[in-house]
């Protein structure tokens, strides 16, 4: 069945860098696009970006300086790496699957940026 | 970007009683998805493309609207229901989700 899982460093110092990696499995990268979506303790859901079936990526414009989303087909594997970190980077981070809507998203991975 | 307004922030409902959440868009768009989540889970899409359910979401909820205007309903309210509902749209780049409601059972 469709999974998708995340995993991160779980805690990061403020200006440093960082990679998130969504591992999946029960289709394949080629077909799909795969969106990141980042939610702050206690506040809603924030679009950061996608990577596209063929390999083309799209960011928030906000953030899109900081953001670089690539992806690696024959291991299945999504990354999302984020620069120069701020505090509020602090949040849940989610990787989701698009068949024309987001219809299936991972169980998060939680970054806390603090020193 | 196109702006996403929910209302209420946060509502409470009693068992049985019919709960509307409305989701309005700054600007015209074709559909709006919503997803559903309780806490400590990630979220769940619920409705997509307006009006359809998603795999396994109760007869009791249904979606309407059109243009700037889109609404979920509960038609009778259920204790499994209580969770935090965003309104979602994709049609125009970037994809942006509603502030949220959170619904909770009296």
């Amino acid at each position: 069945q469709v999974q998708l899982k995340e995993s991160g460093p779980g805690l990061v110092a403020p200006s440093q860098s960082l990679s998130i990696t969504c591992s999946v499995s029960g289709f394949s990268l080629t077909n799909y696009g795969v969106h990141w979506v980042r939610q702050p303790p206690g506040k809603g859901l924030e679009w950061l970006g996608v990577i596209w079936a063929g390999g083309s990526a799209n960011y928030n414009s906000a953030l899109m300086s900081r953001l670089n989303i690539i992806k690696d087909n024959s291991k299945s594997q999504v990354f999302l790496k984020i620069n120069s970190l701020q505090t509020d980077d602090t949040a849940m981070y989610y990787c989701v699957r698009e068949y024309f809507f987001f219809d299936f998203w991972g169980q998060g991975t939680t970054l806390i940026v603090s020193s | 970007q196109i702006v996403l307004t929910q209302s209420p922030a946060i509502m409470s409902a009693s068992p049985g009683e019919k709960v509307t959440i409305t989701c309005s868009a700054s600007s015209s768009v074709n559909y709006m998805h919503w997803f559903q989540q309780k806490p400590g889970t990630s979220p769940k899409l619920w409705i997509y493309s307006t009006s359809n359910l998603a795999s396994g979401v109760p007869a009791r909820f249904s979606g309407s609207g059109s243009g700037t205007s889109y609404s979920l309903t509960i038609s009778r309210m259920e204790a499994e229901d209580a969770a935090t509902y965003y309104c979602q749209q994709r049609y125009i780049y970037p994809p942006t989700f509603g502030g949220g409601t959170k619904l909770e059972i009296k």
